[in-house]
């Protein structure tokens, strides 16, 4: 396994459609994260799953985005009615569970442009 | 409230040199702290992290030194190389095994040589 995966790496789309990204994570990692990174700013986080359960949404995600992780393995991150407000680099990543804190592995992100 | 907090934006610093990047946080609750190095066009990679049980940890040129009372951790580079050359995130997590990390907004580390 090379790592934590996102397709695509670059979307431009016009303000007011949808659009659906998807992140594989490493293989044996049941934890899934979705940050959204703006220029100038530090990833900020998204929403979490462990395996196929959703279990932190944060107030950034309004209800025009939705996560699903369906089978506990991929997972996609989709934005209905995007607004340019919306541009910016979704990066994916995963981590295993254990007893102790552990590192998160990042995907190189989907950069997201609205026109 | 920005919890993590890089007050540097950037920093130059000559080949060999030391590079220390500085991190203040002001949740008591964070029990893990992490740096990630982050290059043009792709994701955050992960360098060092620390617990909050200890005070310093090394690996290779990369030490992090944490001040709990202070609350406060800095990343040591030593010897920089052009290479180190990227923006570092600081990132906090807690408590108790919550992963979900929060990221100050970034140094921009350049070595010249």
């Amino acid at each position: 396994d090379t790592g934590v995966s996102q397709d695509p790496r670059h979307k431009i789309t016009k303000r007011g459609q949808n659009v659906t990204f998807r992140c594989d994570p490493i293989s044996e990692h049941n934890r899934l994260y979705w940050y959204r990174q703006t220029l100038g700013q530090g990833p900020e986080f998204l929403t979490y799953f462990q395996n196929e359960a959703q279990l932190e949404k944060s107030r950034l995600l309004s209800d025009r985005f939705s996560a699903e992780r369906p089978k506990g393995s991929f997972s996609t991150l989709e934005i209905q009615r995007t607004e340019q407000g919306d541009s910016a680099m979704y990066l994916c990543a995963s981590s295993p569970q254990r007893d102790m804190n552990t590192e998160a592995f990042f995907g190189q992100g989907t950069r997201l442009t609205v026109v | 409230d920005q919890q993590v907090k890089q007050n540097s934006p950037s920093l130059s610093v000559q080949e060999g040199r030391i590079s220390i990047l500085n991190c203040d946080y002001t949740n008591s609750m964070f029990d893990y702290f992490l740096w990630y190095k982050k290059y043009p066009a792709e994701g955050p990679t992960f360098l060092i992290s620390i617990s909050s049980i200890k005070d310093k940890n090394e690996d290779g040129r990369f030490t992090v030194f944490l001040n709990k009372s202070a609350k406060h951790l800095s990343l040591h580079i030593v010897p920089s190389q052009p290479g180190d050359s990227a923006v570092y995130f600081c990132a906090a997590s807690g408590p108790f095994n919550t992963d979900k990390l929060i990221f100050g907004t970034g140094t921009r580390l350049q070595v010249f040589p």
